[in-house]
């Protein structure tokens, strides 16, 4: 069975201080591996695509990286609306297409502190 | 544009009973998918659609049913309540082109009594 796992479970961050967030995965063939945001009381948000081990993207203080069996999201210098579950996801084995059917992790609750 | 609109916010069932959760989307997505999430279990799928008139089971499909006659709207129906089926539930939407992540709605939150 495809496991996504994510780790740590919450994080608390002073404003500034920079850390990274692990997201862990054993399906084969990796067809695509996404990162979403998720605010209280809200629906996630897309974040990222990462492809293929080596690839990097960024936006504003958030870079994610890609290795063969697992993704990091990286936070540099966070602020207080960095808050926010940071979820990711991946399609299963023999996916049609790349966001079919994505099985999603648990998340890590961040919460910077001011 | 709206995005996806799932309806309603909130709902309050007592057991047994039956009811529909409604889920549109204007972006021509073809594929459309819906989602329970509960605490320290993440998002669990429970039926996808690639396109109109095509629909699949997910992970967890039991109690739920679900139709696409078009390609904007893709209802899930509750057959006969239980409390298990207490969870908050998201619809979501993409392209099938390849790397664009789910646009999700805002979330209904069922509780049965």
């Amino acid at each position: 069975e495809d496991q996504v796992t994510q780790s740590p479970e919450a994080l608390r961050l002073q404003e500034g201080e920079s850390s990274s967030l692990n997201c862990s995965y054993t399906v084969s063939g990796l067809r695509g591996l996404f990162w979403y945001r998720q605010d209280p009381g809200k629906g996630p948000e897309f974040l990222f695509t990462l492809y293929s081990a080596g690839e990097e993207k960024e936006k504003e203080r958030l870079k994610a990286t890609l290795t063969k069996k697992e993704s990091f999201l990286h936070i540099t210098a966070p602020k207080p609306e960095d808050s926010a579950t940071y979820l990711c996801a991946v399609p299963p084995q023999g996916a049609n297409f790349g966001n079919e059917k994505l099985t999603f992790g648990t998340g890590t609750r961040l919460t910077i502190i001011p | 544009n709206a995005g996806v609109t799932q309806t309603p916010k909130f709902q309050v069932l007592k057991t047994g009973q039956s009811m529909t959760l409604q889920c549109a989307q204007d972006m021509n997505h073809e594929y459309m998918s819906w989602y329970r999430q509960d605490p320290g279990m993440g998002l669990r799928l429970i039926h996808y659609s690639v396109g109109a008139g095509i629909t699949d089971q997910g992970e967890v499909p039991n109690g739920y049913n679900v139709s696409r006659s078009t390609t904007e709207d893709f209802p899930l129906r509750l057959l006969s309540a239980a409390p298990s089926q207490t969870s908050v539930y998201f619809c979501a939407s993409s392209s099938r082109l390849g790397g664009y992540g789910y646009t999700f709605g805002s979330g209904t939150r069922l509780t049965v009594v």
